[in-house]
């Protein structure tokens, strides 16, 4: 059964702290991950890895994949109030589907 | 626990018929669902959300009578993509939330859409 954990559930740091989120998957057909932050009901993309060992580089954000062990992170440097958020991953399978992890909530506190 | 299903993960159809997706929360009751349209390396699209028992709300650009929300019940609501167009492809993913979950939503695993 295809599934997709993420952790922790919930983190909370102080602004300027570096995080790191986990996702581990196990996805039929595995095809690609995808990264997204929820703030408000709608998730915004953040990054979509397909090959193992590049990382990918958005600011302070930054992910990486390894199709070895199944899993992918999602680090991120200085944090601030503003990446205060779900984190979700998703593995995108070639059966044309989404699994979706439940999601690590992080708090940024000031 | 909190798993919610989506049907059919996949869909053709023939342009100007309909198309009916179901999200049904298997363990716990849904009392809001919400339906996003999700493009290839994008951000997922809020479409609707709907209370049970209520209409659904729509956001801004929606069209309420081309994409018609059902939400009868805890554990299900529906999409239906009427009179469907090749502009109408994509997926459509839904998710659920009960009341009190600490962590939010549940999503769904996704409805390819493509109409020919």
């Amino acid at each position: 059964e295809d599934k997709v954990v993420q952790s922790p559930l919930s983190l909370v740091v102080h602004e300027g702290d570096t995080v790191t989120l986990n996702c581990s998957y196990e996805v039929t057909n595995f095809r690609s991950l995808l990264w997204y932050k929820q703030e408000k009901k709608a998730p915004t993309f953040l990054f979509m890895l397909t090959s193992s060992g590049i990382e990918k580089k958005s600011g302070r954000l930054s992910s990486i994949l390894d199709k070895k062990e199944l899993f992918s992170i999602l680090n991120i440097t200085a944090t601030q109030t503003g990446d205060s958020a779900v984190y979700l991953c998703a593995g995108y399978s070639g059966t044309y589907k989404y699994i979706f992890g439940t999601g690590t909530r992080l708090k940024v506190l000031a | 626990g909190a798993v919610v299903s989506q049907h059919p993960s996949r869909v053709i159809c023939k342009s100007g018929t309909s198309v009916k997706i179901e999200c049904r929360s298997l363990d716990f009751q849904a009392t809001t669902m919400f339906w996003y349209r999700q493009f290839p390396k994008q951000s997922l699209m809020l479409m609707a959300t709907s209370n049970e028992g209520s209409k659904a709300t729509y956001e801004q650009g929606v069209e309420k009578d081309k994409f018609l929300i059902n939400h009868a019940s805890l554990t299900l609501s529906t999409l239906t993509v009427t009179s469907a167009h090749p502009e109408d492809s994509s997926f459509y993913i839904c998710s659920a939330s009960r009341q009190g979950a600490r962590y939010g939503y549940t999503f769904g695993s996704g409805t390819r859409l493509t109409v020919v």
